[in-house]
């Protein structure tokens, strides 16, 4: 199947700086990357959704200022966290689906695990 | 908004058992995802089901979606602590063509 690499899986940083996450398709193009958040005992839940070439869609809750999405070619999405703070402490992994292809299953990442000191 | 429900939320089961994992949609199913993931790692995509009545299996897990597509149901046979993990069905009714996911069903198996 398709690989979607994302780095780091795991970084720890201090309250106030901002910290950056890949997300790469390694083997097809993804116009479209999801981003997600989970917490401990509840469901994924969507944070954005990135476009390639345009401005990301926020749900509802999620402060774009403070969670920066840039996808900036067709097999790389990022997200920034700035200015973090420890309850910015989370699971974070995206997810990608190939161009031009229904009904196929989303691929995710390893998962970034963020920890704000 | 749907919403998905699975169940049990966590399970022991002594190795070589079978067992069963339950994911209930508050909507029609379109496209029902199966996904395996450990603590801390990224989901492994397990099987993916559409249409009513749709049954498939990888090695000893199967999965079915019901005939009127609101439920689905994963099972494991003679489960092996290999299986140990947290199992999410996903389905696909986000408003952005995302995927909207259960809260899990954590799975340990005992040797």
């Amino acid at each position: 199947g398709a690989v979607v690499s994302q780095h780091p899986s795991r970084v720890i940083c201090k309250s106030g700086t901002s910290v950056k996450i890949e997300c790469r398709s390694l083997d097809f193009q993804a116009t479209t990357m999801f981003w997600y958040r989970q917490f401990p005992k509840k469901s994924l839940m969507l944070m954005a959704t990135s476009n390639e070439g345009s401005k990301a869609t926020y749900e509802q809750g999620v402060e774009k200022d403070k969670f920066l999405i840039n996808h900036a070619s067709l097999t790389l999405s990022t997200l920034t966290v700035t200015s973090a703070h420890p309850e910015d402490s989370s699971f974070y992994i995206c997810s990608a689906r190939p161009r031009g292809v229904k009904n196929t299953e989303a691929f995710f990442g390893q998962g970034t695990r963020l920890t704000v000191v | 908004s749907q919403e998905l429900e699975q169940s049990p939320q966590s399970l022991i089961v002594q190795e070589g058992k079978n067992l069963t994992i339950n994911c209930t949609s508050s909507k029609t199913l379109y496209g029902l995802y199966w996904y395996k993931q450990k603590y801390g790692e990224g989901l492994i995509f397990l099987m993916m089901l559409q249409k009513g009545g749709e049954e498939k299996s990888h090695e000893k897990i199967t999965a079915k979606l019901d005939e009127k597509k609101q439920q689905s149901s994963l099972h494991i046979t003679a489960s092996q602590p290999s299986h140990a993990g947290i199992y999410l069905c996903g389905a696909r009714g986000g408003s952005q063509g995302n995927l909207i996911f259960g809260k899990g069903t954590k799975l340990s198996v005992k040797p």
